[in-house]
């Protein structure tokens, strides 16, 4: 069986400095792992996707994830913090259990990690 | 643009009734979802649709009923039977995809409150 657990359920930090949000992960098979951001009202965006081709994946907005097989980890980062990076971030694997039925309903998501970002 | 539509923002309805959530996509997509979101709960899936005119149970369907006549839609329908109706909808669409690994699409939800 997959599972996910972001690690932190809100982390603070100064406009200027580094992210780091965390995610361990769960999967008997090799997975597919993401990470979206959901801004306050509204819907979740996809920052990144890793699917078993370069373990450092590039996002959107300056975000970068790296996947560690050993650690079974996948935690998103970015240098610097913006004030409009404030928002939850939802680290998801994917239920991939051997089915490619071609469905996303086994994706399976964390609870997610509120990002404060202070001035 | 393209890109998924969901209406109204903001329902409130009176505990005991049924209501309908609407969900239109103009992506093209073949797979249609609902999700459920409570605060520090994550997202829980309600319905998903591959295809037009066939539909799968999430993991807490119970309560809720689903269409998918269209390909563009797939309204979610909160029936009297669900216990705790309260609470944010998304919805969201996929490519079909051979490997489960295309990227959802959402829409910016449906802010539902039942009393």
């Amino acid at each position: 069986a997959q599972s996910v657990t972001q690690l932190d359920s809100h982390v603070s930090v100064s406009e200027g400095t580094p992210v780091l949000l965390r995610c361990n992960y769960s999967s008997s098979y090799s997975p597919s792992l993401f990470w979206y951001v959901q801004h306050p009202n509204k819907g979740l965006q996809l920052l990144l996707k890793y699917t078993s081709a370069a373990t450092l994946v590039k996002g959107i907005n300056g975000f970068e994830a790296e996947f560690k097989k050993s650690e079974t980890s996948f935690h998103l980062t970015k240098p610097s913090a913006h004030m409009s990076d404030a928002a939850e971030y939802f680290c998801v694997v994917s239920g991939g259990d051997g089915n490619y039925g071609g469905s996303q309903g086994n994706l399976i998501f964390g609870k997610g990690t509120k990002l404060s970002v202070k001035p | 643009d393209g890109g998924i539509t969901q209406s109204p923002k903001y329902l409130f309805r009176k505990e005991g009734q049924n209501v309908t959530l609407s969900c239109e996509q103009n992506l093209n997509h073949d797979a249609m979802y609902w999700y459920r979101q409570d605060p520090g709960q994550g997202l829980r899936l309600i319905y998903y649709s591959q295809i037009v005119n066939d539909f799968q149970k999430g993991d807490i369907a119970e309560g809720y009923s689903v269409s998918r006549e269209k390909k563009e839609s797939f309204p979610l329908t909160v029936t009297s039977a669900q216990k705790n109706p309260t609470a944010f909808y998304l919805c969201a669409s996929s490519i079909k995809d051979t490997r489960p690994n295309s990227p959802l699409h959402f829409g910016n939800g449906t802010r539902l409150t039942v009393t």
